[in-house]
């Protein structure tokens, strides 16, 4: 089957544009994460849905970024007025289902690159 | 408050070599999951292996194998007679009991395999 998608792959902006970026799960994964990897870290944690709900927005660095999941499966986040400092590589996970202990491991997609200008 | 550490930045060995990566964690919850994944250079993250914290068992998948010892919060990964496709960066992270199933990683370590 189809691993976790995102689009667009590389995406380009100038300083105080706004992006979308676009995340398709694995069908039938009902939690669906955002992390944001900077050159040389590992990922960040932004925002994980469980279903069509935020269940875990306390990653997202501040209120220039939001995430929704309208229909429980395509995810978009959303950086507002992007600045310099948000240039990373965004990536996706869904999982089955994350009970708590997360025992469920994560599909990660090939992300997508954000550079702003 | 969670934490994982990956001491070792940059590890570069010539095939055929064993390699052991570090993994160092902190957490309070006394449940909690362990994993590995490797990241290629094309950069897709890619998953190796999740271990409970009740699970203290050694694992071994061909080449791979893992040791997970509660005592010292450590979960280190050992590559037998490595290969130069398993050049790659490898991150070590931590999921607690009492979240979402984040994922918190490590910094990562780089692993070259030299010819």
């Amino acid at each position: 089957g189809a691993g976790v998608s995102q689009t667009p792959s590389n995406k380009v902006t100038e300083k105080g544009k706004y992006v979308e970026l676009r995340c398709d799960p694995i069908s039938g994964h009902t939690a669906l994460y955002w992390y944001r990897q900077s050159l040389g870290q590992g990922p960040e944690f932004l925002i994980y849905f469980q279903g069509t709900g935020a269940a875990d927005d306390s990653g997202l660095p501040n209120d220039r970024f939001f995430a929704v999941r309208p229909e429980g499966s395509v995810s978009t986040l959303k950086i507002q007025r992007t600045e310099r400092g948000d240039s990373a590589v965004y990536l996706c996970a869904s999982s089955l289902v994350a009970q708590g202990g997360g025992n469920n491991e994560q599909f990660f997609g090939p992300g997508t690159r954000l550079t702003v200008l | 408050a969670q934490k994982v550490t990956q001491a070792q930045t940059e590890i570069s060995v010539v095939e055929k070599e064993d390699v052991t990566l570090d993994c160092v964690y902190e957490t309070r919850d006394t449940t909690y999951y362990l994993f590995w994944y490797k990241q290629p250079p094309s950069g897709e993250l890619v998953f190796l292996i999740r271990r409970n914290s009740f699970d203290e068992q050694n694992e071994i998948s061909g080449r791979y194998s893992w040791n997970f010892q509660k005592s010292t919060s450590s979960f280190n990964f050992t590559i037998t007679a490595s290969q130069v496709v398993d050049s790659a960066v490898y991150f070590c992270a931590l999921s607690g009991s009492g979240n979402t199933g984040k994922l918190i990683f490590g910094q990562g370590t780089t692993l070259q395999v030299k010819p």
